[in-house]
């Protein structure tokens, strides 16, 4: 089992670019979520995917979106990159069938804007 | 609003101490509690949770912690550390049939030989 993967990872833009990070959860897991991990801060919600819909966002704007696939697998995408979007992006799967299931997490994309 | 606190940006500790690392929430209901481990570059390795039952749980390498419902807290604790537990440590929490995970700002553990 290879676990929650990610891709890239790492990635550097420009700001006023756009970006689409890629997760492929663990096996049997249906439900991802996204985070943004600032340096020396916690991870941040952005929003959770299940039966391809968004089910919960954070204090993200829209500029951050995303989607899933039938497959589970999901993508975040970052419209019109600022400096401050600058982070550790990281994906967690987990599976909602599962009560207080603990969520795996891949090991991020950073993300790098100049 | 929902958080999780912890108190602690650092906890330093000589090898074969025990180590607490510390946390409290503000979760209304009776909230799953989760404790992730983060090593450099890397993402979030899960420890150990509470759910429900006895208060006390174990979890991987050794870890345990201690659920407190009248303190509202979920201290980390290991009987004896090592080097190799240096590293970021984060208490989550989410409440049941919810979909987001709050993250504390993590402590770091320094475990000197």
């Amino acid at each position: 089992d290879a676990g929650v993967t990610q891709s890239p990872t790492h990635l550097i833009k420009t700001r006023g670019q756009q970006v689409t990070l890629r997760c492929s959860p663990k096996s049997g897991h249906d439900t991802v979520s996204w985070y943004q991990q600032a340096l020396g801060q916690g991870p941040q919600f952005i929003f959770q995917y299940y039966e391809e819909e968004e089910r919960q966002r954070g204090n993200f704007p829209d500029r951050f979106s995303g989607h899933q696939f039938p497959n589970y697998s999901s993508e975040l995408n970052v419209n019109a990159l600022l400096l401050g979007d600058s982070a550790l992006y990281l994906c967690a799967s987990s599976p909602r069938y599962i009560t207080g299931a603990e969520a795996f997490f891949g090991q991020g994309t950073r993300l790098t804007v100049v | 609003a929902q958080s999780v606190a912890q108190p602690e940006d650092q906890v330093n500790v000589a090898e074969g101490n025990p180590l607490t690392v510390k946390c409290t929430y503000s979760v209304s209901g009776n909230p799953y509690l989760f404790w992730y481990v983060q090593y450099p570059n890397r993402g979030l390795q899960f420890l150990l949770k509470y759910i429900t039952g006895d208060n006390l749980v174990k979890g991987s390498y050794g870890f345990e912690a201690e659920f407190n419902k009248s303190q509202t807290s979920f201290h980390l604790k290991k009987p004896s550390a090592l080097v190799s537990d240096s590293a970021l440590y984060f208490c989550a929490v989410r409440v049941p049939r919810g979909f987001k995970t709050i993250f504390g700002a993590g402590t770091r553990l320094f475990v000197k030989a």
